[in-house]
């Protein structure tokens, strides 16, 4: 069975750079859509982005400028880095994984991880 | 930017059907995923493709997409049901969810 696991400093300073990396076990890297989406506490789901294991990346509009994604297959990871931060980043962030066979539904998510926008 | 249009909330006694509806401009046109997310907890894929199921997820569950809405339903609610529910669909290569659906069972 996959699953997810997502890691990273739950802490980061405004305007510093967040960064995350999800691990996938239980299974291959290859041939998914790998997504990020974040929730700020008592909201709704926000989605940051995807990439393909080819590397092929799309990215929220409204993030765009700010958001950059890389995958690693052969540890079977990918990452997100999402620069200038500020309080209206603190969120629990989500890896999720999206199947082309399921017209990109995400099947299975991470537990999440809090990260925090503070000085 | 595509919006999908979700009621806030959902109420519903046990035993009977919960319609959790996600309006969007000719959503008919585009595949709709639903989510269900519990307090703490990640969200699970409950409906893809409008219509269909991930293994494991009850019969009770069902969907339907036409028009300018998509509709989750749920037969026979049980208090385990109890959620926020997210309707998603792909526009332009970029995932949008709606605002969520708090569903509670009476």
């Amino acid at each position: 069975q996959v699953q997810l696991q997502e890691s990273g400093p739950g802490l980061v300073k405004p305007s510093e750079t967040l960064s995350l990396t999800c691990t996938v076990s239980g299974g291959s890297i290859s041939s998914y859509y790998w997504s990020w989406i974040r929730q700020p506490a008592g909201k709704g789901l926000e989605w940051i982005g995807r990439i393909y294991t080819s590397g092929s990346t799309n990215y929220n509009p409204s993030l765009k400028s700010r958001v950059t994604m890389s995958v690693d297959t052969s540890k079977n990871q990918f990452s997100l880095k999402l620069s200038s931060v500020t309080a209206a980043d603190t969120a629990v962030y989500y890896c999720a994984r999206g199947v082309i066979t399921m017209i990109n539904g995400m099947d299975v998510w991470g537990q999440g991880t809090t990260v925090t926008v503070s000085s | 930017s595509y919006v999908l249009t979700q009621p806030p909330s959902v109420s519903v006694a046990p035993g009977k059907t919960a319609r959790i509806t996600c309006g969007g401009n000719n959503i008919g046109s585009k595949s709709v995923h639903w989510y269900q997310q519990k307090p703490g907890q990640a969200p699970v894929l409950v409906i893809y493709y409008d219509s269909d199921r991930p293994s494991g997820i009850p019969e009770r569950f069902s969907g339907s997409n036409s028009g300018n809405t998509a509709t989750l339903t749920i037969s026979r609610v049980e208090a385990g049901d109890e959620a926020d529910y997210y309707c998603q669909v792909w526009d332009s290569s970029s995932a949008v969810f709606g605002g969520g659906t708090k569903l509670t069972v009476l």
